[in-house]
């Protein structure tokens, strides 16, 4: 079965850093989506991407973030400088809609820990 | 806007007892509805969903839920747990928004299955 995949599972690094996340979603899927966990809350949304685009982001979603799809398979998140409220678990997340689907499949997530 | 209620922030019970895990949304428009199961150490899985047509919902390893439009509920039961059940269990909501269907999601329930 098809599934969403994130590398690296576990991304330590400091203050004021720059990170990538990475994401493959499942191949035929159109929108994708970045939401975040921090340790013992909620799970957030961030931001989704349709058509090489954004389409709607929330407000955690700040001038520090971008997402990209650079080439056919992958998506990215990027943090530009890092700041310790930003360790969380960030989850990515593919979507098709139509034939009754109407389902988000989510990858198993990247910790990121900022020191 | 949306938003979702789970009543309940820990949930305990002993094997083979019967669950119920509260989920309560609020929308000013008609939403699909999610419960998705959080395993120690790894990503959301997709447990089940309402999208249309029968108000009772279930999944391949017992649990069931019933859209409640009235109470505007979606709480999720199993007849008889078991300690593989064990797990954070999340509600979540999607309201239909051009296609981009961002889910939110409530704080999560934390049901712990003790033999």
């Amino acid at each position: 079965e098809p599934e969403v995949t994130q590398t690296p599972s576990h991304q330590v690094t400091q203050m004021g850093q720059e990170v990538i996340l990475r994401c493959v979603p499942i191949s035929n899927h159109l929108y994708f989506y970045w939401y975040r966990q921090i340790l013992g809350q909620k799970v957030e949304f961030l931001v989704s991407f349709y058509n090489n685009e954004i389409s709607e982001k929330s407000e955690i979603f700040d001038d520090q973030f971008s997402v990209e799809r650079p080439d056919g398979s992958n998506f990215t998140l990027k943090i530009r400088s890092t700041k310790l409220e930003d360790s969380a678990m960030y989850f990515c997340a593919s979507f098709r809609t139509g034939e009754g689907t109407d389902t988000q499949y989510f990858g198993p997530g990247t910790r990121l820990t900022v020191l | 806007a949306q938003s979702v209620t789970q009543l309940d922030s820990q949930v305990p019970v002993f094997e083979e007892a019967p669950v119920e895990l509260r989920c309560n949304y609020s929308s000013s428009v008609s939403v699909y509805l999610f419960w998705y199961v959080q395993y120690p150490n790894q990503g959301l899985q997709l447990l089940l969903k309402y999208l249309s047509g029968s108000t009772l919902v279930e999944s391949i390893n017992g649990f069931e839920a019933e859209f409640n439009k009235s109470q505007t509920s979606f709480h999720l039961r199993k007849p008889s747990v078991h300690i593989s059940d064990t797990a954070e269990y999340f509600c979540a909501v999607s309201a239909f928004s051009g296609g981009y269907n961002k889910l939110i999601f409530g704080a999560g329930t934390r049901l712990a299955v003790h033999p």
